[in-house]
């Protein structure tokens, strides 16, 4: 069984301020890293995917870092919004199969 | 990339039935992936679904309890089968979504047994 551990579970923070997460997982035969924003009754939405020969990618204020050696991810959002509220998902593609953390719930406070 | 309709989008019903999810994608898809998050959890493959043949259970889920047909290039059913409260979850469907390597997901179904 192959583990993906985010953290932190929930972070409550204030409108403005700048925050992280962590996704790690199983380094070996992972193909991609995957990372969704999901706000509820709604789809998931596609942030990055980020391939064995990219390290960083960016997307406005949201960035994201890959260790493809030690497998783990960071996603970093910069001035954080209130619009930015929802859970952060990490999933590590195997083969064609994505594996999914638990997830982090972002709250942002205005 | 690809737009998926997923119905219903919530329901309720009485332990012992069984709800079909249906999903509709607006392009022809070789796979089709279904996915369970129970509360507190991981989302969670069910099984991949390919058109023409049985689909391929994951671990822990068989055809008995959560059925899938995939009819043509674009649709997909899943069942959940004698629903009990363990079952109250919400249900994703996805395909790949082009060649950036992503994902396209349904705005899935929040399920609840009683």
């Amino acid at each position: 069984i192959l583990n993906v551990e985010q953290s932190p579970q929930s972070l409550h923070v204030q409108e403005g301020d700048s925050t992280n997460f962590t996704c790690s997982f199983p380094s070996s035969n992972f193909y991609a890293l995957h990372w969704y924003r999901w706000e509820t009754a709604k789809s998931p939405e596609a942030l990055f995917v980020m391939t064995l020969n990219g390290d960083e990618k960016k997307k406005g204020r949201i960035s994201a870092t890959l260790n493809t050696k030690e497998g783990y991810s960071y996603l970093y959002i910069k001035g954080s919004q209130p619009e930015d509220s929802a859970t952060y998902l990490c999933a590590p593609r195997y083969g064609n199969k994505l594996v999914f953390g638990a997830g982090t719930i972002l709250r942002v406070k205005s | 990339s690809a737009v998926i309709s997923q119905k219903p989008s919530r329901d309720i019903c009485q332990r012992g039935t069984s709800l079909t999810i249906q999903c509709q994608v607006d392009s022809q898809v070789t796979m089709m992936f279904w996915y369970r998050q129970q509360p507190g959890q991981s989302l969670t493959l069910i099984a991949t679904a390919n058109q023409g043949s049985e689909a391929t259970y994951e671990s822990g889920f068989v055809i008995d309890k959560f059925p899938i047909s995939r009819p043509n290039l674009t649709f997909s059913t899943l069942t959940v089968s004698n629903m009990s409260p363990e079952d109250s979850s919400i249900y994703l469907c996805s395909v790949e979504s082009g060649g950036a390597g992503g994902y396209t997901f349904g705005s899935g179904t929040r399920l609840t047994v009683v």
